[in-house]
């Protein structure tokens, strides 16, 4: 089975431009969380979505959201982008809402 | 509240053991460990949840002392593809919102 997929791998915008990153979770899984991994840090949690409802979100400001679709992919949005969006951006998905999150390669977003 | 992994560097010779610590403050449900290579995705290495069993599975197991909010990964007889950074993400309760360590970076060489 294939695991999570991330798209795009690389991205390059500047400050003030919108970003939109996607994942699609294993088949069969239902729950989709984002997180933002800062070079030389641990991943930090921004969203998870269950059914298509969000059920949690991280300290992040108002420019980031997300969805989630009926084939439970999901989309993260970035507006207003900073110099400090800067960051690999992983997607993970589990079958459950507290299940193991599986990640994705991630989309390395550079801002300049 | 992050939690604090400890130490935050190891170098290892192959076929040597290493503890890897993670400390919270903060009444804890579950543990998740991973492991990262450079440039690539975190891969799920184990979870252990609150009133479960120390877990492993080959050379590489792991416990959870909720009296402490203490999680240990034990990583027997290292091999070189252990080489990485181990983060553990710890869960408050039974959701996907995992926070996540600052890493340990596990170098083993020849």
């Amino acid at each position: 089975d294939a695991g999570v997929t991330q798209s795009p791998t690389h991205l390059i915008k500047t400050r003030g431009q919108h970003v939109t990153l996607r994942c699609s979770p294993i088949s069969g899984h239902k729950s989709v969380s984002w997180y933002q991994q800062v070079l030389g840090q641990g991943p930090q949690f921004i969203f998870q979505y269950y059914e298509k409802e969000e059920r949690g979100r991280g300290n992040f400001p108002d420019r980031f959201s997300a969805r989630q679709f009926p084939n439970y992919s999901s989309e993260l949005n970035v507006n207003a982008l900073l110099l400090g969006d800067s960051a690999l951006y992983l997607c993970a998905s589990s079958f459950s809402i507290g299940g193991t999150q599986y990640f994705g390669p991630g989309t390395r977003l550079l801002v300049l | 509240q992050q939690p604090v992994q400890s130490p935050q560097a190891v170098i290892l010779r192959e076929g040597e053991d290493a503890v890897i610590n993670c400390s919270s403050s903060k009444a804890l449900y579950s543990v998740h460990w991973y492991r990262q290579k450079h440039g690539e995705a975190p891969v799920f290495l184990m979870i252990l949840l609150k009133g479960g069993e120390q877990k492993g599975h080959e050379k590489i197991s792991a416990s959870f002392n909720e009296k402490k909010q203490q999680s240990s990964l034990y990583l027997t007889a290292s091999q070189l593809s252990y080489s990485g950074t181990y983060f553990c993400g710890t869960g408050r309760s039974n959701t996907g919102k995992l926070i996540f360590g600052q890493g340990t970076t596990l170098q083993v060489k020849p």
